[in-house]
């Protein structure tokens, strides 16, 4: 079956510029996952969904990022007035059920590129 | 929470033996995971310790007394050559936390 899809799977923005990252979890999947990875570090947690309720949202670095998940099923995440650090491949990861022995599934990332 | 992985890359023979090393350093009862990211692919799940299976000839024991998961196989392949993250999840809390990874190479 389909995996996690994510798009665009490459953007590059501007300083200053708003962008908006697409998730499509596996279908079924509750809980959904948003994770930042800078170049040479690992995925980093940025926020979790459990259907549409966003239960964590420590991850978030700044206020100007945001993310919904609506009707419980795809998920976007939203930065504001992007910076350069900003710049890294943001993951999205989803699984079947909330809980620790649940398999998260990931997507192929969207790589953003702050100029 | 906090997981280390202390090398970057690991480079060996094929037929050679590895251990990709990790240390994690959290209070209560973790859930550790093996993540591999082949070239132009997707993370994925490689195994993780209460299965305590043994997957594409890797295995990794949970040791309480020194905090660490190692990976081990006894014998690399050519195709064994990617990114691994070793990963922990700690108590209810679902979020993964990740070590920064290391870059396998297996040559001919």
């Amino acid at each position: 079956g389909a995996g996690v899809s994510q798009s665009p799977r490459y953007k590059v923005a501007k300083r200053g510029q708003d962008v908006a990252l697409r998730c499509d979890p596996i279908s079924g999947h509750v809980s959904l996952f948003w994770y930042q990875q800078a170049l040479g570090q690992g995925p980093e947690f940025l926020t979790y969904f459990q259907n549409e309720a966003q239960l964590d949202k420590s991850g978030l670095p700044s206020d100007r990022f945001f993310a919904e998940r609506p009707e419980g099923s795809v998920s976007t995440l939203k930065i504001q007035r992007t910076q350069q650090e900003d710049s890294a491949v943001y993951l999205c990861a989803s699984s079947l059920r909330e809980g620790r022995t649940d398999t998260q599934y990931f997507g192929p990332g969207t790589r953003l590129t702050v100029l | 929470q906090r997981v280390t992985q202390p090398e970057k890359l690991l480079s060996v023979f094929k037929g050679a033996p590895v251990e990709l090393k990790c240390n994690y350093s959290y209070s209560g009862s973790p859930e550790l995971f093996w993540y591999v990211q082949y070239s132009r692919q997707r993370l994925q799940l490689l195994l993780r310790h209460i299965s305590r299976e043994s997957i594409k000839g890797f295995t990794a024991d949970l040791n309480k007394g020194e905090t660490s998961f190692h990976l081990k196989k006894p014998f690399a392949q050519e195709e064994d050559s990617a990114m691994y993250y070793c990963a922990l999840r700690a108590g209810a809390n679902s979020k993964l936390t990740f070590g920064k990874g290391i870059t396998l190479s297996v040559r001919p």
